[in-house]
């Protein structure tokens, strides 16, 4: 199993711009997890999927920061205008049906650097 | 809510010394409980879990943890660290799922383990 899936690795950017983060979860898998993490706050949760659905975004900082996932294989992070307080290290998990619910398996990470 | 607190955000030890990294949890309501390892420029592998069952959990590596209800704990340990422990650990806590939909981590901030020759 190749594992969740991100792109890009690492993604430089200047203030203003869009950015979309990519993730494939481990097939099988029906919950998708995105979160940021930064040294002051941290690892968050931004928002989290079933079966494609987004069940909570309560996370999600503000109107500049979107998540969708239009099937069972993808989702994607964008976020429109960046701002340089968004440079973080965004991570993608994704977690099963079965008792591996439990256990969330996470991607190697986007690592965001907004200038 | 949930919250978790890592007490040490660095841990210093030298090769084969034991270790504990501390963390406590509150929340209202029954938990699951973990321990994550994030190795440099790396993404979180789950070290063990604790469901139900015996309150003490053996994970990879050699780690294990005790979870002890009445103190809201559950600390990470090892009897002899090696330099390849040197890692980020986390502590999450999820709320018991009983046929709902909430599998929300929450996570401490983190405990910065480095193991020195």
């Amino acid at each position: 199993d190749a594992g969740v899936i991100q792109s890009p690795r690492h993604e430089v950017t200047e203030m203003g711009q869009e950015v979309t983060l990519r993730c494939k979860p481990i097939s099988g898998h029906d919950y998708l997890f995105w979160y940021r993490q930064t040294m002051m706050r941290g690892l968050e949760l931004l928002i989290y999927f079933n079966n494609n659905v987004p069940i909570d975004d309560s996370g999600m900082p503000e109107d500049r920061f979107s998540a969708k996932m239009p099937n069972a294989s993808f989702s994607t992070l964008k976020i429109q205008p960046s701002e340089p307080r968004d440079s973080a290290v965004y991570f993608c998990a994704s977690s099963g049906r079965d008792r591996s619910q439990e256990t969330q398996y996470f991607g190697p990470g986007t690592r965001l650097l907004v200038l | 809510a949930q919250s978790v607190t890592q007490l040490d955000s660095q841990v210093p030890v030298f090769e084969e010394a034991p270790v504990e990294l501390r963390c406590n949890y509150s929340s209202s309501v029954s938990v699951y409980l973990f321990w994550y390892v994030q190795y440099p420029n790396q993404g979180l592998q789950l070290l063990l879990k604790y469901l139900s069952g015996s309150t003490l959990v053996k994970g990879i590596n050699g780690f294990e943890a005790e979870f002890n209800k009445s103190q809201t704990s559950f600390h990470l340990r090892k009897p002899s660290v090696h330099i390849s422990d040197t890692a980020e650990y986390f502590c999450a806590v999820r709320v018991r799922n009983s046929g709902g939909s909430n599998y929300k981590l929450t996570f401490g901030k983190g405990t910065l383990l480095t193991v020195n020759p």
